[in-house]
Formats: C-alpha cells, sequence, structure tokens
C-alpha cells in the first residue's frame, strides 16, 4: 500500500515554544491530507483538513491561530503547534488521499513540559 | 457521518476466529473501512468494502457488511498473537468529502 512518513516521531518541548511536524506522502500525489489528534486510549478526532494550494479547513473547536497548516506541495503537509502548552501533549496522526483510501503516518508523539 | 460504535475490547485464543464488530447510523455511506493500530504506532489499513457489496474476503479476513441493519463485521480466521491490537472501523459518507468518521475502537487480546 501506498506510504504515508512524519517526522518527528517523538518530540519534547518546553511550554510556549512552537512546534513543527511534517506529514509526507512518499510513493504517491496527495492533494489533500487531513490531520488527527489522538487521546490515550481513544478515538481518532479530526482536527483539519489540508488541501495544496488553498487554506486549510478546521473542525469545529479547533484553533487555527493555534495549530497552523500548511500543504505546500503535493506531498508535503506540515502541522505546526503554535506557544505549545502542555494539555496540546497528545499524539498527532496525518492521512493522505491515496485513490478510494486514506493511508495514515506512523504518528508524533508530542509531550510539552 | 454521525456515530459508529464498536464494543471496546475482545478476547479470543490464539487459533480461534476473531469477529470485531461495528455499527453505524449514516445511511449514505459509500466506503466502509477496517484499520489497525498497534501500541504507539499510526492505523495501518487492513481492507475496506463499497456500500454496495456484502461481503469481501482478504486472506484471513472476511469483512461482512448489512446495509440494512447497518452493521459491519471483520472476521480474522486463526487469530495470532500479532493480532493483538487495537481495530478501528471508519466510515466515508456522501456528502462528506473524504472525511472519514472512526467508530471507538476494540481492543483485540490473542491468548496463548
Amino acid at each position: 500500500g501506498a506510504v504515508v512518513s512524519q517526522h518527528p516521531s517523538r518530540v519534547i518541548c518546553k511550554s510556549g515554544t512552537s512546534v513543527k511536524i511534517e506529514c509526507r506522502s512518499l510513493d504517491f500525489q496527495a492533494t489533500t491530507m487531513f490531520w488527527y489528534r489522538q487521546f490515550p486510549k481513544q478515538s481518532l478526532m479530526l482536527m483539519a483538513t489540508s488541501n495544496e494550494g488553498s487554506k486549510a479547513t478546521y473542525e469545529q473547536g479547533v484553533e487555527k491561530d493555534k495549530f497552523l497548516i500548511n500543504h505546500a506541495s503535493l506531498t508535503l503537509s506540515t502541522l505546526t503547534v503554535t506557544s505549545a502548552h502542555p494539555e496540546d501533549s497528545s499524539f498527532y496522526i496525518c492521512s493522505a488521499i491515496g485513490g478510494e483510501t486514506q493511508y495514515f503516518g506512523p504518528g508524533t508523539r508530542l509531550l510539552v513540559l | 457521518g454521525e456515530d459508529v460504535e464498536q464494543s471496546l475490547f475482545l478476547s479470543v485464543r490464539e487459533g480461534d476466529s476473531s469477529v470485531i464488530n461495528c455499527t453505524y447510523t449514516d445511511s449514505s455511506s459509500t466506503y466502509l473501512y477496517w484499520y489497525k493500530q498497534e501500541p504507539g504506532a499510526g492505523l495501518q489499513l487492513l481492507t475496506y468494502i463499497f456500500s454496495n457489496m456484502d461481503m469481501k474476503q482478504d486472506q484471513r479476513l472476511t469483512v461482512l457488511l448489512n446495509k440494512k441493519d447497518k452493521h459491519l463485521s471483520l472476521r480474522i480466521a486463526d487469530t495470532q498473537t500479532g493480532d493483538s491490537a487495537i481495530y478501528f472501523c471508519a466510515e466515508r459518507w456522501t456528502g462528506g468529502g473524504n472525511k472519514l468518521t472512526f467508530g471507538t475502537g476494540t481492543q483485540l487480546k490473542v491468548e496463548l
């Protein structure tokens, strides 16, 4: 199947700093990518839809100024958590549309101290 | 897409069959998916079925869809310890674009 990568796989940062997470489709082009957040022992919560060449579409309750999304090319979307706080600590997963399915990245574990 | 429900936990013995169930409420589903998540990892696509199909088989995996009852199941034959993980069903529905609505996840534990 198609491969999606994320970088970094885990990151620890201080409160107030910003963290950028990259999502890449390695062997296919993706005009649409998605960003999810997952809390321990819970399902995935869709944060936003990342569209290549246009603004991201955010789900209700997700602060667009807090979670900046850039989809600058057909293979790369980035999520920047700005001014991170401990409550932003979570597992962030991206996915990319490939044909009829969504392929998921391996996830990024963010810990904000 | 609206609610997608799954039982939280399933325990089976190695070699037995596992059946993981999923119910959904949106009648306009187009595709339904099964994903597997191991601890600390992303989601691995296992299989998917188009909504006009009743069954799909792929090696040890069999997906059954009862559209009338809005019920989806995943059967894993000859379950192995490596199948222990959390399994999510997800639906994609007309009008939702490419968005998926995920179920609550079922933790499968395979015992020796």
